[in-house]
């Protein structure tokens, strides 16, 4: 089977950093997404990571080691706007579908 | 627009009656996606199509769902018989044709269904 481990809720302040942990079991390992999903909207991609090590855009980067079944979402100089939860997914063996975590929720405060 | 539209965007039913979320993915889009989203759960697959067929149809959680899609494009879910635990948002993705495990799924809206 397939299991995804993700915090339920993170808090930070403006401008800080914040790091989203993910750990994944998985039968076989075909790639793992990162998505943002504001309260109310569709979720958004952020990051795909199939080969360990660190992938960087812009304010945000995602990490992976396979051997660790690890990943992390790394968010730099924290907006307001990145107020919203964080969906770690892996692909599935089949390579047929996301198999998604429940999402860590991430409060921004001022 | 260009992105993954769905129809309703809410929908309220009364217990037993039978429902259908319509969903229009991206032009060019060949693979389309069905998932569901309940309060306090993370996103849970349902089918997938690549084109008209199903190759996968695992997450459907019992035979009152159903899903079709009509020329490579317009994919419906029907759920019969709706059961108070079908309440949820129902989201549809597609993603381009490619290397299936690495292309990017874009997401629609969702069609938020509350059955009564």
């Amino acid at each position: 089977g397939q299991n995804i481990d993700q915090p339920t809720e993170m808090t930070a302040t403006e401008g800080a950093i914040v790091q989203i942990n993910c750990t994944y079991q998985t039968s076989g390992f075909n790639g793992l997404f990162w998505y943002q999903q504001h309260a109310g909207e569709a979720p958004t991609f952020l990051s795909y990571n199939v080969l360990d090590g660190l992938e960087e855009k812009g304010r945000f980067s995602s990490f992976l080691s396979r051997s660790k079944g690890y990943s992390y979402l790394l968010l730099k100089e924290l907006q307001m706007k990145d107020s919203a939860s964080y969906l770690c997914a892996v692909v599935n063996q089949a390579g047929t579908a996301l198999i998604f975590g429940k999402g860590t929720t991430l409060s921004v405060s001022s | 627009g260009a992105g993954v539209s769905q129809s309703p965007s809410n929908k309220v039913t009364e217990k037993g009656k039978d429902v259908e979320l319509r969903c229009d993915p991206i032009s060019g889009h060949t693979a389309l996606y069905w998932y569901r989203q309940s309060l306090g759960q993370g996103l849970e697959f349902l089918i997938y199509f690549q084109g008209n067929s199903a190759p996968d149809k695992s997450g459907l959680p019992s035979d009152r769902f159903s899903a079709e899609r009509t020329g490579g494009s317009v994919s419906t879910l029907t759920i019969q018989r709706t059961q108070q635990e079908d309440s949820a948002v129902y989201l549809c993705a597609s993603s381009r044709p490619g290397t299936q495990e690495r292309d990017e799924q874009f997401f629609g809206p969702g069609t938020r269904l509350t059955v009564l």
